[in-house]
């Protein structure tokens, strides 16, 4: 296992709705990224959260927006939302000091309506 | 712009083949190349990685070739068994800060 955990596994929601999803890393893993990965391609960077702070983002609209919290858990929340919006969103952690080291929870299956 | 671009989309081997997949990117400034393996219902595991000062990284009966020239790296599974049957990508980064996937390859290992 990985030790990050993903909630909800799934997710149905209409066009214009928002979402907040959620993960949970080991104690230690200060960094999160969080993908979108559309049915049959590759995950998508969408963001990277280093102590409670973005450093670094993908080319996702402004409506894409996270928070990480001390406690090693973070949020994904996307406003407005689109059909398009359909996809797995998955999490990643990585341990202090080693970024290129990324461990996925096994992601939240929304479905925009 | 893809980043990184891998073919085959899907492969299908007997058990004991090796199968090969590759990927190229454009980025020089890269430096970091894993490869993970997805299951259905799962999220990526890494697998393998390597950085561009090596040409060839083996675990176990995973295998990275890498032509930095060429801008293009492989992964190649020794004796692949049918519980290798996955989703597999590879991937770059520049300082572990941003990771760009290929599209993934779709490996299938009849028994």
């Amino acid at each position: 296992e990985t030790g990050v955990t993903q909630s909800p596994t799934h997710l149905i929601k209409t066009r214009g709705q928002q979402v907040t999803l959620r993960c949970s890393s080991q104690s230690g893993h200060n960094t999160v990224s969080w993908y979108q990965q559309a049915l049959g391609q590759g995950p998508q960077f969408i963001f990277q959260y280093y102590r409670e702070e973005e450093n670094g983002r993908g080319n996702f609209p402004p409506r894409f927006s996270g928070l990480q919290f001390p406690n090693y858990s973070s949020e994904l929340n996307v406003n407005a939302l689109e059909l398009d919006d359909s996809a797995l969103y998955l999490c990643a952690s990585s341990p202090g000091g080693q970024t290129n080291i990324q461990y996925f929870g096994a992601g939240t299956r929304l479905s925009v309506l | 712009q893809q980043q990184v671009k891998q073919s085959p989309q899907s492969l299908i081997v007997q058990k004991g083949g090796i199968p090969i997949i590759n990927c190229a990117y454009e980025n020089t400034a890269f430096d970091y190349f894993p490869w993970y393996q997805q299951f259905p219902g799962k999220g990526p595991a890494l697998l393998i990685a390597i950085r561009p000062d090596v040409s060839e990284k083996k675990e176990g009966r995973f295998t990275i070739s890498f032509n930095k020239s060429a801008k293009q790296f492989s992964l190649h599974i020794m004796d692949s068994q049918p519980g290798d049957s996955a989703t597999y990508f590879c991937a770059a980064s520049k300082a572990g800060n941003q990771f760009y996937f290929g599209t993934g390859t779709s490996l299938t290992v009849i028994p």
